[in-house]
């Protein structure tokens, strides 16, 4: 079942702060995220177990709420190097995508 | 450390010819296996799965097919391509379900 990401894309100047959302209908095992660069595949950034988790990669950090329903990724103090698509992944037989939030930081 | 390797990179292929995309992994013994294609400005459709040798799963009805003939090794094939199998493809591996995916470099591939 796959999640559902909002927004779809986000424009952010150097130094200001995002969030995107992944959320489900269902309670998850796990909720993953991943960043993907123009032209480049996907690379993992973390991945959230347990309700109530937070979890930190740089400036790049993500919840995962108490009812393990919704997970939401923290762009604080952007980076021009922060632009791509940002997917989340849920696990119900095997990983579920979102359709992806394109982020582009400006300088 | 593991490494994935995603070979060719860039393919064009008219419409109706075969395909067969590879896909090894190093550093890592019994992955599972992915494939995986995204369309141009799109998200990541999973095609396949595989948990060992021999043993695949479809997502997805299409004329692909894919085959596990040794533990590291993941093949994406088609008899006869269609227009709309254009995209980028993509071969991941992750210790077991639920666990992280690691993805190789990815093969862009132009039916014409």
């Amino acid at each position: 079942q796959q999640p559902v990401q909002s927004p779809q894309a986000v424009i952010l100047r150097e130094g200001e702060d995002a969030v995107i959302n992944c959320s489900s209908s269902k309670a998850l095992y796990s909720v993953h995220w991943y960043r993907q660069k123009h032209g480049e595949a996907p690379v993992f950034l973390m991945i959230l177990l347990k309700g109530g988790e937070q979890k930190g990669h740089d400036k790049i950090s993500a919840s995962f709420n108490e009812k393990k329903q919704q997970s939401s990724l923290y762009l604080t103090a952007s980076q021009l190097s922060y632009s791509g698509t940002y997917f989340c992944g849920t696990v119900w037989k095997e990983l579920s995508f979102g359709a992806g939030t394109t982020v582009t930081v400006r300088a | 450390s593991q490494t994935i390797h995603q070979w060719p990179a860039t393919l064009v292929q008219p419409v109706g010819s075969p395909l067969s995309l590879e896909c090894t992994v190093e550093g890592t013994s019994n992955p599972n296996l992915y494939w995986y294609r995204q369309a141009a400005g799109r998200g990541l459709q999973l095609l396949f799965y595989s948990v060992g040798i021999g043993q695949i799963s479809s997502e997805v009805p299409q004329n692909l097919s894919a085959s596990r003939p040794q533990d590291r090794q993941f093949i994406l094939s088609s008899k006869k391509l269609l227009l709309s199998d254009s995209g980028f493809y993509l071969c991941a591996w992750s210790k077991g379900a639920g666990y992280e995916q690691y993805f190789g470099p990815g093969t862009r591939l132009t039916v014409t």
